[in-house]
């Protein structure tokens, strides 16, 4: 079975530019969550998603981040326009329903920005 | 002050030392987690505890809810344990607050 996917492994851009990170969670799993470590920094929750619903977004940075998990499967989180503190390594998680259920992680994206 | 906090934030151990690292957390939890990252690799799971005292394999995690505080242990360390190691912790919603990770170096 797949595991939790994260495209790209890597990503540099330029400041101001646009980035989509896309994270295909295991099948089946309804939970789906964002985190992100910025460098020397421990990790940080993001957002989470049931399904195709945002169940929790309290650690979203600013209004420059937009998650969509539409049809409740993969889920995108697009970066517009990008700053130099938004590098760091995101970090995509799924778990099947149920809160304390065990995290699968993904192999993250590592986004630079320049 | 973070609410999880690890020690050490780093370990070298040589190969076939009995390895411990510390989580302490100040926040009331439903479930704790440790993970393990390889260099440039994604982040594993080891254990998920709420109580009590799991093992597997050569590794070890225990955890006093009274006392806030979980380690987890390594017997007989081997180079291939070296890795980044950390623990966080889920409260009553379900995002996780995690340490900053105890980097650990097993030298053959």
């Amino acid at each position: 079975e797949a595991g939790v996917t994260q495209f790209p492994s890597h990503s540099v851009i330029e400041k101001g530019q646009t980035v989509t990170l896309r994270c295909d969670p295991i099948s089946g799993h309804d939970n789906l969550y964002w985190y992100r470590r910025v460098m020397g920094k421990e990790i940080k929750f993001l957002l989470h998603f049931v399904k195709e619903s945002k169940q929790d977004e309290s650690g979203m940075p600013n209004n420059r981040f937009l998650a969509e998990r539409t049809g409740g499967t993969y889920s995108t989180l697009k970066v517009q326009p990008a700053e130099l503190e938004d590098s760091g390594v995101y970090f995509c998680a799924s778990s099947i329903a149920g809160m304390n259920t065990e995290a699968f992680f993904g192999q993250g994206t590592r986004l630079t920005v320049v | 002050k973070n609410e999880v906090e690890q020690s050490p934030q780093n370990l070298t151990a040589q190969e076939g030392e009995f390895i411990t690292i510390n989580c302490s957390y100040s926040v009331g939890i439903s479930a704790l987690h440790w993970l393990q990252q390889h260099p440039g690799g994604g982040i594993v799971s080891l254990f998920m505890l709420s109580s009590g005292k799991k093992k597997h394999g050569r590794l070890i995690a225990t955890i006093n809810i009274q006392e806030k505080h979980s380690s987890l242990h390594i017997t007989a360390s081997h180079p291939r344990d070296s890795a980044v190691y950390i623990c966080a912790v889920r409260g009553s919603n379900y995002k996780l607050t995690f340490g900053k990770g105890t980097l650990l170096t097993v030298n053959p």
